[in-house]
């Protein structure tokens, strides 16, 4: 079972380049988040989806953007990458909104120069 | 807004010791606890989960009650290994809040042979 897939999990960025996380899950879940984790501070939410088509914004939304064209894939721009943007960024999904669990990528680890 | 307050880490404990990680929260309405591990180089996975209030989550000897006296939802096992060594995240989840997850900022532990 792939669960959820995140591409590329490692990528190396000039500041003011761009570049597309891809998160993909088979699981036919509704609701897709983006995280963005950095030492010490937990995971803190960067946009979300609750369905094909939608997306919202989350508590660190600036510098990125996001599209869910597809209910399966979830997808995480850079337009122009900036060194404050270096982490450990996770992809997650989940099928019920109160008592389901989340199931999480295995991260995309982001360097920007 | 809500708000997950973990234990403080490091935690650095001799192989069969007695393990509490305390979490407590802050949130309206009736949240789900969750307690999610991350070992080295993975996403996050779900150790154990509680829906409502006085119920128990257990999973690979690991339990945490959900005590809505207290706000709090404190892990425990009796006797750790070598192999429990990671990063221990407490969130809580709510369906009125597009199922968007509050995080701590994670509990590393060590166990030591």
């Amino acid at each position: 079972n792939a669960g959820v897939t995140q591409t590329p999990k490692f990528r190396v960025l000039k500041t003011g380049q761009s570049m597309t996380l891809l998160c993909a899950q088979d699981m036919n879940h509704e609701y897709m988040y983006w995280y963005r984790q950095d030492p010490g501070m937990g995971l803190r939410l960067i946009h979300y989806s609750v369905g094909e088509g939608t997306t919202a914004k989350g508590e660190v939304p600036d510098g990125y953007n996001v599209s869910r064209l597809k209910k399966q894939n979830f997808l995480l721009g850079l337009e122009s990458a900036a060194p404050s943007q270096t982490s450990v960024y996770f992809c997650a999904s989940r099928h019920n909104a109160n008592t389901g669990e989340l199931f999480f990528g295995e991260g995309s680890r982001l360097t920007v120069l | 807004g809500d708000s997950v307050t973990q234990m403080e880490g490091p935690v650095t404990l001799s192989e069969e010791a007695f393990l509490t990680i305390n979490c407590t929260y802050t949130a309206t309405g009736y949240p789900s606890l969750f307690w999610y591990v991350q070992y080295p180089g993975e996403g996050l996975q779900l150790l154990l989960k509680a829906t409502k209030a006085d119920d128990k989550g257990s999973n690979k000897g690991f339990e945490a009650t959900y005590r809505k006296e207290t706000t709090s939802f404190h892990l425990e096992k009796g006797s750790v290994q070598v192999s429990d060594s990671a990063v221990y995240f407490c969130a809580l989840s709510q369906g009125t809040n597009a199922g968007k997850s509050t995080f701590g900022d994670g509990t590393t532990l060590t166990v030591k042979p």
